[in-house]
């Protein structure tokens, strides 16, 4: 595809459960971002990829959140034992260049509701 | 009562009139800066970057002014269009870090 694709773009879960969001990037582009947006805020760093090995994963607010990216392309967000503080837009980016630099492409995110 | 988070610092203008959206940032080690515009249900779309180098930029029908004294940064939309309407956010970032975005300003744009 033509720009970066997250699914599912709706996620309704219980409190407790397990969730995966999937995040495809842009054809070629090295660097992977997650971000988190609460209603109303902009949009917070989660974790970064350059090609297969998390780089910095500093914004990880506890250690339910985890994110693969196992051959350097698709990656997966996954959040154990959901609470509903973890409610929100879960945003995936990408970038031709590694090391924070150059244009974030982002895709239209994941909203995730936790019950 | 509602969250104040939901409450989107929001300036409204006229159609065909300039806007202009301003924020501060915090971090005074930061050297590159981004405005990105979000639309309803949509992820952050780049709208112009500007290095710390430089104190302004131009791109088409915008242009970004950073005042580093004052940690300053604003962007002026020219002949603003309905187009134009979405929540723009300013981002920062400092030397090999992750971009850190501010809360963002809904622009409501009146035809």
């Amino acid at each position: 595809g033509a720009g970066v694709s997250q699914t599912p773009s709706n996620k309704v879960t219980e409190k407790g459960k397990y969730v995966e969001l999937r995040c495809d990037p842009i054809s070629g582009h090295t660097a992977l971002y997650w971000y988190r947006q609460s209603l109303g805020q902009g949009p917070e760093f989660l974790i970064y990829f350059q090609g297969t090995g998390a780089a910095d994963d500093s914004g990880l607010p506890n250690d339910r959140f985890f994110a693969v990216r196992p051959e350097g392309s698709v990656s997966t967000l996954k959040i154990q034992r959901t609470e509903r503080g973890d409610s929100a837009v879960y945003l995936c980016a990408s970038s031709a260049n590694g090391g924070y630099t150059g244009e974030l492409f982002f895709g239209e995110g994941s909203r995730l509701t936790v019950l | 009562g509602e969250s104040v988070g939901l409450h989107l610092p929001t300036l409204s203008v006229q159609e065909g009139d300039n806007s202009i959206i301003n924020c501060a940032y915090s971090n005074s080690a930061s050297d590159y800066f981004i405005w990105y515009k979000q639309e309803s249900g949509k992820g952050p779309q780049f709208i112009i970057d500007i290095r710390s180098n430089m104190d302004k930029r131009q791109g088409q029908r915008v242009t970004v002014l950073l005042n580093k004294t004052v940690k300053h940064l604003s962007l002026q939309i020219a002949a603003t269009q309905p187009g134009d309407s979405a929540v723009y956010f300013c981002a920062e970032k400092a030397g090999n870090t992750p971009l850190v975005f501010g809360k963002g300003t809904r622009l409501s744009v009146i035809a």
